[in-house]
């Protein structure tokens, strides 16, 4: 299957600064990525859907001047957050959609997550 | 707006059949995705139904009904490794899967 890579796995923060998170798709071209958040024991939520070469569309309730998102070329997209608060942190997610051969329509490929810790 | 249900926790022993129950209410219809997450790692894929019946892979089968907006995860010969989150996800009129708040199971020995 196509493979989403997600970087960095692990990172820690003080509050106040800010975090950039990396989501390349390795074997494919990913116009449309999507960004989730996943508090402990609570289901993916849908953050904002970025889309290359345009402006990221975001969720209701999200604010799109904290989490900040580019999605520069075919296979990068980065979300920073800004200004980080202990209520920040989280398990982030990036996925793509791929439409290549093997895939089923809508199928999700998921980077390995980045669980970001704010003092 | 798009409502999906399934059992927080389910607990099974190491050997046995578990069934996970998903039910749904969306505003349109156009598959419904499994995926198994285990702690602290992204999900990954498991299965995808869009016509009514049954979908066999190996211990893993899923099961759709339209009509009753309902779907199961069967899981056969359960191991220890098995323990994980389980996801259900529709996809609606939206292109983009939404998640349940996924079935936690515990397989014991």
């Amino acid at each position: 299957g196509a493979v989403v890579s997600q970087h960095p796995s692990w990172v820690i923060c003080k509050s106040g600064t800010s975090v950039k998170i990396e989501c390349r798709s390795l074997d494919f071209q990913a116009t449309t990525m999507f960004w989730y958040r996943q508090f402990p024991k609570q289901s993916l939520m849908l953050m904002a859907t970025s889309n290359e070469g345009s402006k990221a569309t975001y969720e209701q309730g999200v604010e799109k001047d904290k989490f900040l998102i580019n999605h520069a070329s075919l296979t990068l997209s980065t979300l920073t957050v800004t200004s980080a608060h202990p209520e920040d942190s989280s398990f982030y997610i990036c996925s793509a959609l791929y439409g290549g051969a093997g895939a089923k329509p809508g199928e999700l490929f998921f980077g390995e997550g980045s669980r970001l810790t704010v003092l | 707006g798009q409502n999906i249900d399934q059992p927080t926790e389910m607990t099974a022993t190491e050997g046995a059949i578990v069934q996970i129950n998903c039910t749904y209410q969306t505003s349109g219809f156009n598959g419904l995705f499994w995926y198994q997450q285990h702690a602290g790692e992204a999900p990954t894929f498991l299965s995808y139904n869009v016509l009514d019946g049954l979908e066999e892979k190996g211990r893993f089968s899923s099961f759709l009904s339209r009509s009753k907006g309902y779907s199961y995860l069967l899981l056969k010969e359960l191991q220890m490794k098995d323990s994980a989150s389980y996801l259900c996800a529709v996809k609606g009129g939206s292109y983009i899967p939404t998640f349940g708040r996924g079935t936690s199971l515990i397989v014991h020995p």
